[in-house]
């Protein structure tokens, strides 16, 4: 079986100021990670994925996140927070391997982020 | 290209009703999803399809049943509203390879009373 913990809930930064929100993944099965990011009553929208190929992937809107096998995490960061990042986002992964459970997203619980003028 | 779309966007139900959410979408993809998305739990897959002519149950298919109407079509059906299935719900559909991403549609906000 395969599981997203988001460690944070909630997560409130001032703009201008770094963003940490954090991803624990556990996978049977060789994963691909993604985290998406929804809007106030929008859908979801991808920001990054990984896929095995280089660990530290660079997403859209100056957002990055680093696989890091050995402690099963994907953190998402950013080295400057806008007004504009106020959303939620979901830490996801899907399995690769494995008969009829190929290509299932199991989504983490969501981390609220607020960003303060 | 639309991309994924989901009619309606806003639905009231009373408890017992039935309904039908649509969606469709024009990327050809092969494989097509229905999540639901509750407060602080993230989205949980209700029926997926791999591919026209098949469907598949998520983790919460509980009271949904689905078609798969063409490659491009795939409905959600409510035999019997509760309010246990006041949610927001989401369409999504997905190529095929090793780099692909799921594409969601924008959502239908359904409550039953």
């Amino acid at each position: 079986a395969q599981s997203v913990t988001q460690l944070d809930s909630h997560v409130s930064v001032s703009e201008g100021t770094p963003v940490l929100l954090r991803c624990n993944y556990s996978s049977s099965y060789s994963p691909s990670l993604f985290w998406y990011v929804q809007h106030p009553n929008k859908g979801l929208q991808l920001l990054l994925k990984y896929t095995s190929a280089a660990t530290l992937v660079k997403g859209i809107n100056g957002f990055e996140a680093e696989f890091k096998k050995s402690e099963t995490s994907f953190h998402l960061t950013k080295p400057s927070a806008h007004m504009s990042d106020a959303a939620e986002y979901f830490c996801v992964v899907r399995r690769e391997t494995g008969g009829t459970s190929y290509g299932k997203l199991t989504f983490g619980q969501g981390t609220i982020l607020t960003v303060h003028p | 290209n639309a991309g994924v779309t989901q009619t309606p966007k806003f639905q009231v139900l009373k408890t017992g009703q039935s309904m039908t959410l649509q969606c469709a979408q024009d990327m050809n993809h092969n494989s097509m999803y229905w999540y639901r998305q509750d407060p602080g739990m993230g989205l949980r897959l209700i029926y997926y399809s791999a591919s026209e002519g098949t469907t598949d149950k998520g983790e919460v298919p509980n009271g949904y049943n689905v078609s798969r109407l063409n490659k491009r079509e795939f409905s959600l059906r409510l035999e019997s509203a509760a309010p246990s299935q006041t949610s927001v719900y989401f369409c999504a559909s997905r190529t095929s390879g090793n780099t692909d991403t799921q594409y969601f549609g924008p959502g239908t906000r359904l409550t039953v009373l």
